[in-house]
């Protein structure tokens, strides 16, 4: 079965970094895009960025683009993602998703538990 | 951006009986190649969203048929037909037709 697992969350001080990862099984990794999606503490859903499966292009949503990088590790079925000059606005709980590929395109049909990251002195 | 709008944010429904959720988009989803990346996803109490429905329509893989969408351009609904009591948490609109992918705010689905 698909599985998503994240790690590399906890506490930081805002100004330094991060590196988040997710491991992937039961799927073909390399043969699907990726995203990460993160939830403040009580609120809804925001999407961070995508990777092609791979990795020649990437997304990112405005609030993260020059600090946050997407990358992945198909030989390790390994999503990444770099945390750069953080934030306190950055707290939040981090998702990877597994994108719907070819059949359920542009959805994201398996997420992880998620992994909580705290931006705070 | 694509901004999506929720409506109710919140909606007490009985235990059996029917509910129903809006979503907007302040411009139509239909993407060049034809298709509408819409999407409904569940959040229950202390876990991860799920996937309800993509493409506005279609179920995933061991959703109950309680479940559907439907709508066209930029109004889309989701429909439970009758409630359950695992049906509890917070439903997102989800729109992946043009970067940035943006969700809707979330509607509460509780019981009376």
């Amino acid at each position: 079965q698909v599985q998503l697992v994240e790690s590399g969350g906890g506490v930081v001080q805002p100004g330094r970094s991060l590196r988040l990862s997710c491991a992937a099984s039961g799927f073909t990794f390399s043969s699907y895009a990726m995203h990460w999606v993160r939830q403040a503490p009580g609120k809804g859903l925001e999407w961070v960025a995508v990777i092609s499966s791979d990795g020649s292009y990437k997304y990112y949503a405005d609030s993260v683009k020059g600090r946050l990088t997407i990358s992945r590790d198909n030989s390790r079925n390994t999503l990444y993602l770099q945390m750069n000059s953080l934030r306190a606005e950055d707290t939040a709980v981090y998702y990877c998703a597994k994108d719907g590929g070819t059949v359920a395109r542009g959805a994201f049909d398996y997420w992880g538990q998620g992994t909580l990251v705290t931006v705070s002195s | 951006d694509i901004v999506m709008t929720q409506t109710p944010l919140s909606s007490p429904v009985t235990l059996g009986q029917p509910a129903s959720i809006s979503c907007r988009s302040s411009q139509s989803l239909l993407h060049s190649d034809g298709n509408t990346y819409l999407s409904w996803l569940q959040q229950r109490p202390g876990q991860p969203p799920r996937l309800l429905i993509y493409k506005i329509s279609n179920r995933f893989s061991g959703v109950p048929d309680r479940f559907s969408g439907s709508g066209a351009g930029t109004d889309f609904t989701l429909r439970i037909s009758r409630v359950e009591a695992e049906d509890v948490g917070v439903y997102y609109c989800m729109q992946a037709t043009q970067f940035p992918h943006t969700f809707g705010q979330g509607t509460k689905l509780e019981i009376k």
